[in-house]
């Protein structure tokens, strides 16, 4: 079975611009989530998404945000990119219903300049 | 707000040695916690625990929850250089019949095993 899959895997942006992230969860999962690692902050809850539906928000400003499609793929946008924003974004899918792990992707490096 | 700490934060160790990280917990509405092994990229999921005192193994890993006390250890035996990586703890929390909040994760312990 394949793993949770994050394209593109590395990316480079000025102050100012926006970027979208893509994620294709583990086939039958229907509930991903997004996630920032930071050196300072560590690992942290951005938004989740199941069956097209935002169930969940972190603490983010609203340059973050993010949709889910009907096939359980999902996007993340960031709009005027700040220097902070700079960040491994981590994608995690999990299977419906109680007591499911999440399983990562290997996540996209967000450097902006 | 959800806290999580994570000790030490970081260890050196022999191969061969055994290991013990912990993690304890503040949380509001507790579900779940969870251990990850992080090496270059994707955590990955080492266990799910939801009740105490029951224990939780594979291979040489081993993890036990006390939701008494709100802490968790993870033990690794006969320590390997591969078991080099930063190990992560998370607590997952929600209203009962409620969706689950996000996971909150710890800083995490970075365990390097020497040869």
């Amino acid at each position: 079975k394949a793993g949770v899959t994050q394209t593109p895997r590395y990316l480079i942006k000025t102050r100012g611009q926006q970027v979208t992230l893509s994620c294709s969860p583990i086939s039958g999962h229907r509930s991903v989530s997004w996630y920032q690692q930071t050196p300072g902050q560590g690992l942290q809850f951005l938004f989740e998404y199941f069956s097209e539906t935002q169930r969940n928000k972190g603490n983010f400003p609203g340059r973050f945000s993010g949709r889910q499609f009907s096939n359980s793929r999902s996007e993340m946008n960031v709009s005027t990119l700040e220097l902070g924003d700079s960040a491994l974004y981590l994608c995690a899918s999990s299977a419906a219903g109680g007591n499911s792990p999440l399983h990562f992707g290997n996540g996209t490096r967000l450097t902006v300049t | 707000e959800d806290k999580v700490v994570q000790s030490p934060l970081s260890l050196v160790v022999h191969e061969g040695d055994t290991v013990t990280l912990n993690c304890s917990y503040e949380v509001t509405n507790f579900r779940s916690l969870l251990w990850y092994k992080q090496e270059k990229k994707a955590p990955t999921f080492l266990f799910m625990l939801t009740s105490s005192g029951i224990e939780k193994k594979s291979g040489r890993l081993s993890s036990i929850l006390d939701k008494k006390e709100l802490f968790s250890i993870l033990n690794i035996t006969a320590t390997q250089t591969g078991d080099s990586a930063v190990y992560l703890c998370a607590v997952e929390a929600g209203p009962l019949g409620g969706g689950a909040d996000g996971l909150t994760f710890g800083k995490g312990t970075h365990l390097i095993i020497q040869p």
